[in-house]
């Protein structure tokens, strides 16, 4: 079965530094990757999304992730990190059933801390 | 933009209690899923639909039945609620067949059972 694993409960990081939310996945064949961030007593939205092509993927609000194939890793960056970041962000990947159908596999979360 | 409106914020609800929680989604979404968010468990998946009448189970389905009469909703039913079954609810949906169309998500349902 497909799996990632985000290995930090907590990052800390001091607003205007660069950050990183790590993911590393499992995965039978081609991953599809995505990323997700969940602010307080909200759903989950949608951040980026990695399927083919460039290694380096763009996303919203600013944020990038870099898939790494060698290091089965899809990493979450920010050049800058802002207070406003502070929130919980999810890594999933897509798991394809024998009935052909899809449904994604999240990872445990990342809560991140932006400081003044 | 994409709505997913989940009908009730917060709830409680009595031990033994049905209780139905509700998903309305505004784009004509083929797929739709529930999920059920626990500190340190992340997102686990109960049931999913890729159609009308259709149902395919989760991860966790024990304790709960879903119902897709009409396309653009989703109710996810506790037959006898029990403790164990405090969380957080989430419904989202998606389009498409391929598994490269992200999820859109409801703000939740924070459903308490004493």
């Amino acid at each position: 079965a497909q799996s990632v694993a985000q290995p930090e409960d907590q990052v800390n990081v001091a607003e205007g530094n660069p950050l990183t939310v790590k993911c590393t996945y499992s995965v039978s064949g081609n991953p599809y990757l995505f990323w997700y961030v969940q602010y307080p007593n909200r759903g989950l939205q949608f951040l980026l999304k990695y399927i083919t092509g460039d290694n380096l993927v763009k996303g919203s609000y600013g944020f990038e992730a870099e898939f790494n194939k060698s290091q089965t890793s899809f990493h979450l960056k920010k050049p800058s990190a802002l207070v406003s970041d502070s929130a919980l962000y999810f890594c999933a990947v897509r798991d394809l059933l024998n009935t052909g159908f899809q449904k994604l596999v999240f990872g445990t979360g990342t809560r991140l801390l932006v400081s003044p | 933009d994409v709505k997913v409106t989940q009908s009730s914020r917060y709830l409680v609800k009595r031990t033994g209690e049905k209780v139905f929680l509700e998903c309305v989604q505004d784009m004509d979404h083929e797929n739709m899923f529930w999920y059920r968010q626990d500190p340190g468990l992340g997102l686990r998946l109960i049931y999913f639909s890729y159609d009308v009448k259709m149902k395919e189970k989760g991860d966790i389905p024990e304790g709960y039945s879903v119902s897709r009469e009409k396309k653009e909703r989703f109710s996810l039913i506790l037959e006898s609620a029990s403790t164990n079954q405090t969380s957080m609810y989430l419904c989202a949906s998606s389009s498409g067949q391929g598994g490269n169309q992200p999820q859109h998500f409801g703000d939740g349902t924070r459903l308490s059972i004493l």
